[in-house]
């Protein structure tokens, strides 16, 4: 089905660990964007790409690594997971650069940290 | 990066006209006013967006100002189904013109029967 896809939907970890959330979308989008939310700080951007191997950070990049070797695939990598970063996560994709394009989300990949 | 005001919460009346209101006063000419919403936890869903001129599609209706400083999201005939947050967002063109879409806290729209 066409769309934008998050794996796993529910993760728990431990401290310390390494963990990968996958994002994947079919319609060839240039952008794509991680963001996280947590109670009372609605939806803050970590990363974004603007097409296959150009990654930015968004506000909260720290601890965070991403990788665009593909267009249609942006995971995001906690390289050692921590409880601050217990979070609901949401990938989104853009058609393009300009202003006037919506942007699609996925269901979101909720990680605990313990 | 424009910013955004809206107030926390609303109520509104099934069947009734839902508006919502926002603030972007720092508006660039060339920034658009974008609306989402987020239901329950799931993932942000468009709803509409617009340069200047009001806008309608099949969710809502979408007026902006002349002066660009403000606009208003309604929802003609609201639904319990349409309790959800909120998200009023202007579109970013700076210098890297990535358009990134930065969230707010949104309004809070409770529906009740």
């Amino acid at each position: 089905d066409a769309g934008i896809t998050q794996s796993p939907r529910y993760k728990i970890t431990e401290t310390g660990r390494q963990v990968t959330l996958m994002c994947h979308q079919t319609w060839s989008h240039s952008y794509m964007f991680w963001y996280r939310q947590d109670l009372g700080h609605g939806l803050r951007l970590i990363y974004y790409s603007a097409a296959a191997d150009i990654t930015d950070k968004g506000e909260v990049p720290d601890g965070y690594v991403v990788s665009r070797s593909k267009t249609e695939n942006f995971p995001l990598t906690l390289e050692s997971a921590t409880r601050s970063q217990t979070s609901v996560y949401f990938c989104a994709s853009f058609r393009g650069l300009g202003p006037n394009t919506e942007a699609f989300f996925g269901q979101g990949t909720r990680l605990t940290v313990v | 990066d424009a910013k955004t005001t809206q107030p926390p919460s609303m109520d509104c009346a099934e069947g009734r006209a839902a508006n919502l209101p926002c603030n972007h006063s720092t508006i660039s000419g060339n920034e658009y006013v974008y609306w989402y919403r987020q239901i329950h936890s799931q993932g942000p869903q468009y709803i509409i967006h617009g340069l200047k001129n009001n806008e309608t599609n099949e969710m809502a209706s979408l007026i902006i100002t002349e002066d660009r400083k403000s606009s208003t999201l309604i929802l003609p005939h609201a639904t319990l189904r349409d309790t959800a947050v909120y998200y009023c967002i202007v579109r970013t063109s700076g210098s890297s013109n990535t358009g990134k879409l930065i969230f707010g806290q949104g309004t809070t729209l409770q529906v009740k029967p």
